[in-house]
């Protein structure tokens, strides 16, 4: 069965330091690999989105990188902000060939920023 | 959320009356979803739609039923609501099947 594990489920630091969440996976055949963004009581707002062939992408403070090899892909964000408190959901595409239902969603990083 | 609505935001029901949530959207997009959320799991798909009358069940569709009968909309019915129902539950859309989705706010469901 496809599964997708998030660490750490929580996670708390200061406003101004960095982090790293991390995403591993078993969905085979890999298709793409996304980060979302849910802010409480609102839907997922999408950060990066990657294929197999690109290992790192970015979006403003917010830097995904992936190792198909190992199933492995991690969120970096940089210099936190208190805004960025919020779940952050690691969600891995099967290659279903053009079936919409390939999608394995992980139960998400709760991450709060401090001042 | 942009061009992504959902109601109602919230709903109270009781077990076993019927219960319909709406998905209207204004991006054009050619495929829709219905997921749940709830603590301790990630979001699953309820049923999807891939276009007008074209539907198909997700992980958890026993107790759900879709409609679409235009391409902005899309129906989620609980034809008899159960307690094991209370929950987020979330549209989304893309216009392709392997793209990004864009999510709606969300609706809040409690069944007692």
């Amino acid at each position: 069965k496809n599964q997708v594990e998030q660490s750490p489920q929580s996670l708390i630091i200061l406003e101004g330091k960095n982090c790293t969440l991390q995403c591993n996976y078993t969905v085979s055949p890999f298709s793409n690999l996304r980060w979302y963004k849910q802010d409480t009581g609102r839907g997922p707002v999408s950060l990066t989105i990657m294929t197999f062939s690109e290992n790192t992408k970015s979006n403003g403070r917010y830097t995904a990188t992936l190792d198909a090899d190992t199933k492995q892909s991690s969120l970096h964000i940089t210099a936190s902000q208190l805004s960025d408190s919020a779940s952050y959901i690691c969600v891995v595409s099967e290659f279903s060939g053009g079936g919409a239902d390939g999608l394995t969603f992980g139960k998400g990083t709760h991450l709060i920023i401090q001042p | 959320d942009a061009g992504i609505t959902q109601s109602p935001r919230h709903k109270v029901t009781e077990t076993g009356t019927p219960v319909t949530l709406r998905c209207h959207q204004t991006e054009n997009h050619r495929y829709m979803y219905w997921y749940r959320q709830d603590p301790g799991h990630g979001l699953r798909l309820i049923h999807y739609s891939y276009g007008v009358k074209d539907t198909d069940k997700g992980e958890v569709s026993d107790g759900y039923s879709v409609s679409r009968s235009k391409t902005e909309d899309f129906l989620l019915t609980l034809e008899s609501a159960t307690s094991s129902q209370t929950s987020v539950y979330f549209c989304a859309t893309n216009e392709g099947a392997t793209d990004t989705q864009y999510f709606g706010p969300g609706t809040r469901l409690t069944v007692l």
